[in-house]
Parts: C-alpha cells; sequence; structure tokens
C-alpha cells in the first residue's frame, strides 16, 4: 500500500511564479525525501528532511515536514519551464534497509 | 561513471515468456532496489538487497525473482509474464545506512515492458 499521497495531483502555473506541492503519509518516519522525474527518465534525489527537522532549503527549494500532521511540503520559488516534471514524496520508515515508500506524485507544468 | 544502468530500455512480451532484465551500479553501492511504476500509484518496491549475495522482498514481490550475485549487478526475473506485468520498471542503488548522505536512492532510466 501507498504510504504517501500527495496533492494536487497536477498543478499548472506561470514561469516565475512558485509552487507548492503537499504530501501526506500514515506512519511515523525516519526521514522524508522528495525526488523529480521528468518525463520518461528515473527519479533524481532533490532533498531529504529528518524527522527531527522541521524546514530545510537547497537553492530554490524549500520543504516543511509536521510530523504532528504526518505532512510535508514542497515548495519551488521562481519557477522555470525546466521545473516541468513530477515530483514525488517518500518515507523512510527506519530499518538498516533504506526502504522507501512513494508517494502518488504531483505533476507539475510550467508554462513559459 | 555511468552511474546506474538499465537493460533493456524496451522489450514486449507474450503472456508466459520469460525474461531478465539487468541492472548495473558503477557507484560501489551496497543497496539495490527494484521498483515498478504503474500510471497514479508512483513507485512501489518489488526486491530489494543489501548486499552481495543477499535479497529480499519489497511490497508487490508476486511473479519476480531477482539475483545479487556480483555487488554492482541486480537481476529482475519474470518467469511467466503476464499483462499485469505491463509496467515501468526502475531500478535504485544506494550506500547504506551508516549516513543521511547515503541514504539517497540513485535511478536507473527504466525499462517499459510490455506484455500482450
Amino acid at each position: 500500500s501507498q504510504q504517501g499521497e500527495e496533492d494536487p495531483q497536477a498543478l499548472s502555473i506561470q514561469e516565475g511564479e512558485n509552487a507548492t506541492m503537499n504530501c501526506s503519509y500514515k506512519t511515523s518516519i525516519n526521514n522524508l525525501q522528495w525526488y523529480r522525474q521528468n518525463s520518461g527518465r528515473g527519479l533524481v534525489h532533490l532533498i531529504l528532511i529528518r524527522s527531527n527537522e522541521r524546514e530545510k532549503h537547497s537553492g530554490r527549494l524549500r520543504v516543511t515536514l509536521d510530523t504532528s500532521k504526518k505532512s510535508s511540503s514542497l515548495l519551488i520559488t521562481a519557477s522555470r519551464a525546466a521545473d516541468t516534471a513530477s515530483y514525488f514524496c517518500a518515507t523512510e520508515r527506519g530499518g538498516a534497509t533504506n526502504k522507501l515508500i512513494f508517494g502518488t506524485g504531483t505533476l507539475l507544468a510550467v508554462q513559459p | 561513471n555511468a552511474g546506474v544502468t538499465q537493460t533493456p530500455k524496451f522489450r514486449v512480451l507474450k503472456t508466459g515468456q520469460s525474461m531478465t532484465l539487468l541492472c548495473a551500479q558503477d557507484m560501489n553501492h551496497e543497496y539495490m532496489y527494484w521498483y515498478r511504476q504503474d500510471p497514479g500509484m508512483g513507485l512501489r518496491l518489488i526486491h530489494y538487497s543489501v548486499g552481495e549475495g543477499t535479497t529480499a522482498k519489497g511490497e508487490v514481490p508476486d511473479g519476480y525473482n531477482v539475483s545479487r550475485l556480483k555487488k554492482q549487478n541486480f537481476l529482475l526475473g519474470l518467469e511467466s509474464a503476464a499483462p499485469s506485468q505491463t509496467s515501468v520498471y526502475f531500478c535504485a542503488s544506494s550506500y547504506g545506512p551508516l549516513t543521511l548522505v547515503e541514504k539517497t536512492q540513485y535511478f536507473g532510466p527504466g525499462t517499459r515492458l510490455l506484455v500482450l
């Protein structure tokens, strides 16, 4: 079963606008990661936030984590056409296997 | 470095046929994973390996077998393909559990499989 669900399923914005995607999950986690997938390609890791962190930044990316609500958000600021992709959250529940449970993804389209 | 590579890129099978998907990584990673991706489902873990000679079941292992005879290779086998196995298959690898940095998974480009 899927651990995470993402919201919205699809998002269309203009270049320069900010994009926010949300992820909800069901059980306690060690960390939460966000990945990007360009059409027809493999996934690329964007950022990891630990369960004891509330916010993390990386370039134009800002991730928040609320473990009490079992939710995370990914904010992409000043979006570019090249940001067009699907974005997935993935949770790791612990143990020595690094097993990730992926959400269903948000398809982001950035119009030039 | 090539990173994670997958062979083949695309394959069409008839129901009942068998095939093996090959994943290779040149990053000396301990852990390797096989996922399948279906529309609207995200990625689901089929099998994984925490080291050479070891394998374990993931979320959706039925109908698949795996082997990790060499550290750099992880093979996914379909013994008798079914239309329900039509999907895009991704291989991934990671260093291991030692640090948070090493928890990142690196993905291959995928194999598109169509079972008729």
